[in-house]
């Protein structure tokens, strides 16, 4: 089975930078995915990692660890508009497993 | 451009009542999914298509069928809905089914509530 674990919920200033970490067991990898979800919208694409280390996207940073099963996101330079739910996914036999996401609450 | 859709928006059933959320995408993806997503639990898979003619059998699909006709349409369809359906399902495309980077598009979702 699929076991994604991810922190429920991270409050953050404005301008700050939080970090969400994801660990999993999976039976297969071929890749790890990090999607933001506004409240009440549909999953939108923030990254992809496949090799161990560090993507770096603009104010976004995901990084990967295959022998540790451990990924983070990394979000700088806090927007409010970054406040949103963060899942981590993993691309386990060709499908999704989700965890259950991290609310992140930016505040002024 | 259109994407991905999904209909209806949102919907109120009586349990033991049929019900089919439609789902169509319009960039000839190959491969589609149903998800549900509850409080908590965050996405569950139910159902999935590789290619047009196929479909499997996600982490939840008891309760769920799907088919899919063409590379377009990848409808879902409750037979007898019960409350513990009370969800908010999304439908994705991606490009191949059997890739690694196998990063999804996601519809806007249809909230349903069964009574």
């Amino acid at each position: 089975g699929q076991n994604i674990d991810q922190p429920t919920e991270m409050t953050a200033t404005e301008g700050a930078i939080v970090q969400i970490n994801c660990t999993y067991q999976t039976s297969g990898f071929n890749g790890l995915f990090w999607y933001q979800q506004h409240a009440g919208e549909a999953p939108t694409f923030l990254s992809y990692n496949v090799l161990d280390g560090l993507e770096e996207k603009g104010r976004f940073s995901s990084f990967l660890s295959r022998s540790k099963g451990y990924s983070y996101l990394l979000l700088k330079e806090l927007q409010m508009k970054d406040s949103a739910s963060y899942l981590c996914a993993v691309n386990d036999d060709y499908k999704l497993s989700f965890g259950a996401g991290t609310t992140v609450t930016v505040r002024a | 451009i259109a994407g991905i859709t999904q209909a209806p928006t949102s919907q109120i059933l009586a349990a033991g009542r049929r019900m089919t959320l439609r789902c169509t995408q319009d960039m000839r993806h190959n491969a589609m999914y149903w998800y549900r997503q509850d409080l908590g639990l965050g996405l569950r898979l139910i159902h999935y298509s590789n290619t047009a003619g196929t479909t499997g059998k996600g982490e939840v699909p008891d309760g769920y069928s799907v088919s899919r006709a063409n590379t377009d349409d990848f409808p879902l369809t409750l037979a007898s809905a019960v409350p513990s359906q009370t969800s908010v399902y999304f439908c994705a495309s991606s490009p191949s089914g059997t890739s690694g980077y196998n990063e999804q598009f996601f519809g806007p979702g249809t909230r349903l509530t069964v009574l």
